[in-house]
């Protein structure tokens, strides 16, 4: 089944150690999200990549950065992990209808990552 | 700010009634709307979604009404199940690749 898979599920590291979380996709979606979600949050969009092209957020922290070497997958680097960071970090792909700029398609989720910083 | 609000934390439905999960936005840009189930310990999936130029969108046991003019939508389920317990998000596209959630309200049916 086609399907948005993330690795690790869950995720432990200590204050200030960098970590990385992964993403793949089999939908063969030009668009890949990586969200952040806290109890009882929206989902915060953090930075999406459209093809390669990186999109950030105004008010992601610079200690979030990413990484898509292809269309298959996308990376997600916390470079000074802090307690304010543990959170579920969630990817999604959607394929995006039109010339470029277009509307979403609807977006497809992966089952998260759940980060605990110690 | 807010742009897309779900008010109610939390609803509890008896099974076979009908569960109103509503949505309200404030960005008038917003022309396609959608609302997403989530179990616990896994992502978001899509349930329905309905364009503004329509104010109705039906899919099985699940309902979506969009009143454009009040900024709000709601996501009717009837006859509810205890499958359906769930945190719900309702999400809105300014027309674009990017998706504005709200913070979900957490359904229960009970048996």
């Amino acid at each position: 089944d086609a399907m948005v898979i993330q690795n690790p599920r869950y995720q432990v590291t200590q204050f200030g150690k960098p970590v990385t979380l992964s993403c793949s996709q089999t939908l063969n979606h030009n668009v890949m999200y990586w969200y952040q979600q806290k109890s009882s949050q929206a989902p915060k969009l953090l930075f999406h990549y459209y093809d390669k092209d990186f999109n950030n957020e105004a008010d992601t922290p610079d200690n979030f950065q990413s990484r898509r070497p292809n269309t298959s997958f996308c990376f997600l680097d916390i470079r000074s992990p802090g307690l304010g960071d543990a959170a579920m970090y969630l990817c999604a792909t959607s394929r995006v209808l039109g010339v470029a700029g277009g509307r979403t398609d609807t977006q497809y989720f992966g089952p998260g990552t759940r980060l605990t910083v110690l | 700010d807010q742009q897309v609000k779900q008010n109610s934390p939390s609803l509890s439905v008896q099974e076979g009634r009908i569960s109103i999960l509503n949505c309200d936005y404030t960005n008038s840009m917003f022309d396609y709307f959608l609302w997403y189930k989530k179990y616990p310990a896994e992502g978001p999936t899509f349930l329905i979604s309905i364009s503004s130029i329509k104010d109705k969108n039906e899919d099985g046991r699940f309902t979506v009404f969009l009143n454009k003019s009040a900024k709000h939508l709601s996501l009717h389920i009837v006859p509810s199940q205890p499958g359906d317990s769930a945190v719900y998000f309702c999400a809105a596209s300014p027309g674009s690749e990017k998706l504005v959630f709200g913070k979900g309200t957490k359904l229960t049916v009970n048996p």
